[in-house]
C-alpha cells in the first residue's frame, strides 16, 4: 500500500544535541512538508519542499534544517538551537506544490526533551 | 486576526444528530479548502476538500462554500460516537508571493451516546 512513512514514533533528545525525524513516501508525490503541532493547536508549517534539491522554510524554520536528495524522502533535523523542541511533528505530501492539491499526513513522530 | 479561524468547542451533539463546523478565512483569493479529521493522538486525515461555491456531498459529510462571505463548513449527518474528534479547517492562503496551505486550530466534537 502506498503511504508516508515516519520514524521513529516517539524520540527523546538531550541537551545541545541534534536529532533527526525520518519521513519517507510511496505515493510518487513531489512536493513534502514538515509541520509542527503543540498541544490543542493547529498545524504550523516549518518547511517544504516541491522539487528534490530544493526546499523552502515555513513560518517556524528556525532550529530545524531538512534535505531533499530524493523524491521519496525528506528528514527533518531538530538541532540544539531549537530551544522548545517538545511537540508533534507531522510530515505531509502531495502530488504537487501547495496551491490546490490535498496534503497527506504520516503518523507523526512525538519528541520531548531529557 | 487569525488567518483561518474555527471555534475551539467543545462542541457536543447526541448521537443521531447533525454536527456544525464552521471556519473563516483571511484571503479572498483562496481557491482550495480542506477538512481534516484528527483523533486525539494520531494524524488528521483528509476527509473533504472543496473547491466551488456551494454544496459537495460525501456520505454523512457536506462540506458547503462561500467564498463571498469568506466561509466553509462541515455538516456531519446522523453523527456518531466514532465522529468524536477534532476537526481542523485548512485554506491555501497567500503567504508572501506563494500560497501555502494554513490550518485553523480546530474544533473538539464529542458525540454523546
Amino acid at each position: 500500500d502506498g503511504g508516508i512513512t515516519q520514524s521513529p514514533k516517539y524520540l527523546f533528545r538531550k541537551e545541545g544535541q541534534n536529532v533527526t525525524l525520518s519521513c519517507e513516501q510511496n505515493l510518487n508525490h513531489d512536493a513534502m512538508y514538515w509541520y509542527r503541532q503543540d498541544p490543542g493547536q493547529g498545524l504550523r508549517l516549518i518547511y517544504y519542499s516541491q522539487i528534490v534539491n530544493d526546499f523552502q522554510k515555513g513560518d517556524i524554520a528556525e532550529g530545524y534544517s531538512v534535505s531533499r536528495e530524493k523524491k521519496e524522502s525528506f528528514p527533518l533535523t531538530v538541532t540544539s538551537a531549537q530551544k522548545n523542541p517538545t511537540a508533534f511533528y507531522l510530515c505531509a505530501s502531495s502530488k504537487q506544490g501547495p496551491s490546490n492539491q490535498p496534503q497527506h499526513f504520516g503518523d507523526g513522530t512525538r519528541l520531548s526533551i531529557l | 486576526q487569525k488567518e483561518v479561524e474555527q471555534n475551539s468547542g467543545p462542541l457536543s451533539v447526541p448521537e443521531g444528530a447533525i454536527a456544525s463546523l464552521n471556519c473563516t478565512y483571511s484571503d479572498r483569493g483562496s481557491q482550495s479548502f480542506f477538512w481534516y479529521r484528527q483523533y486525539s493522538g494520531k494524524s488528521p486525515e483528509l476527509i473533504m476538500s472543496i473547491y466551488s461555491n456551494g454544496d459537495k456531498e460525501d456520505g454523512r459529510f457536506t462540506a458547503q462554500l462561500n467564498k463571498a462571505s469568506q466561509y466553509v463548513s462541515l455538516l456531519i449527518r446522523d453523527s456518531q460516537p466514532s465522529d468524536s474528534a477534532t476537526y481542523l479547517c485548512a485554506v491555501t492562503l497567500l503567504s508572501g508571493s506563494a500560497r501555502q496551505l494554513t490550518f485553523g486550530s480546530g474544533t473538539q466534537l464529542t458525540v454523546l451516546p
